[in-house]
């Protein structure tokens, strides 16, 4: 079966200082890979989504960036954080296979930027 | 992305209460699904929709596509405590990979 790892599970950063959260899907190849942003408790903003090594897409412009290494692997990354960028990053995963695949979260980072 | 309409925002039930909430769209959406979120964790498929009209059931809930591919409801029968939570609508509006979601509606059921 498969599974996805997100970490850390939290985080506190000061403002101006750099990013970088991790996320590996196990049990499968070749996944849609997504990296979703929840603001106070609701709401799921997409921000970044990757069906490939080295392919990324941008849904809203930003301070963060994305970048897939490796297949089962999605980065988030800031080179300076904004006090705007705290929230509840949510990695979720698809089958590549086509589209409308249901999507699988994993359990999320809580960024507070300070 | 699309916009995608939930209602209600909130629900505060007793345990045993059936409980009913929806989703529309001025849009039509090729795929819907409904996910449930419990506090500090990422959101958990429960039902998943693939043609205009289908009505599908996952122990006690319902969720059914609406025929005009515009709407979904999720209904939960006979709450219980555990069933606290935000529930999440999904659609995906042309065939890809962007998944737009509802704005949740937060479930609180009392003992």
């Amino acid at each position: 079966s498969q599974t996805i790892h997100q970490w850390p599970a939290t985080l506190v950063q000061p403002v101006g200082s750099p990013l970088s959260l991790e996320c590996t899907v196990e049990g499968t190849s070749n996944p849609n890979l997504y990296w979703y942003r929840q603001a106070a408790g609701r709401g799921l903003q997409l921000l970044f989504y990757s069906v490939g090594i080295g392919q990324i897409s941008s849904e809203v412009p930003q301070n963060l960036s994305a970048s897939r290494p490796q297949d089962r692997q999605f980065i988030l990354s800031s080179k300076k954080l904004l006090l705007s960028d705290s929230g509840f990053y949510l990695c979720a995963w698809s089958f590549g296979q086509g589209a409308d695949s249901p999507l699988h979260f994993g359990n999320g980072t809580r960024l507070t930027v300070t | 992305g699309q916009q995608l309409n939930q209602s209600p925002q909130s629900m505060f039930i007793q345990e045993g209460e059936d409980v009913s909430m929806n989703c529309t769209s001025s849009s039509i959406f090729n795929t819907w699904l409904w996910y449930k979120q419990d506090p500090g964790e990422g959101p958990v498929l429960l039902i998943a929709l693939y043609k205009a009209g289908e009505l599908t059931s996952n122990g006690r809930l319902t969720a059914q596509f609406g025929i005009t591919r515009k709407d979904s409801f999720l209904n939960i029968s006979a709450s219980i405590p555990s069933d606290v939570g935000i529930y999440f609508c999904a659609g995906f509006h042309n065939s890809g990979y962007a998944l737009n979601f509802g704005k949740g509606t937060s479930l609180l059921v009392t003992p």
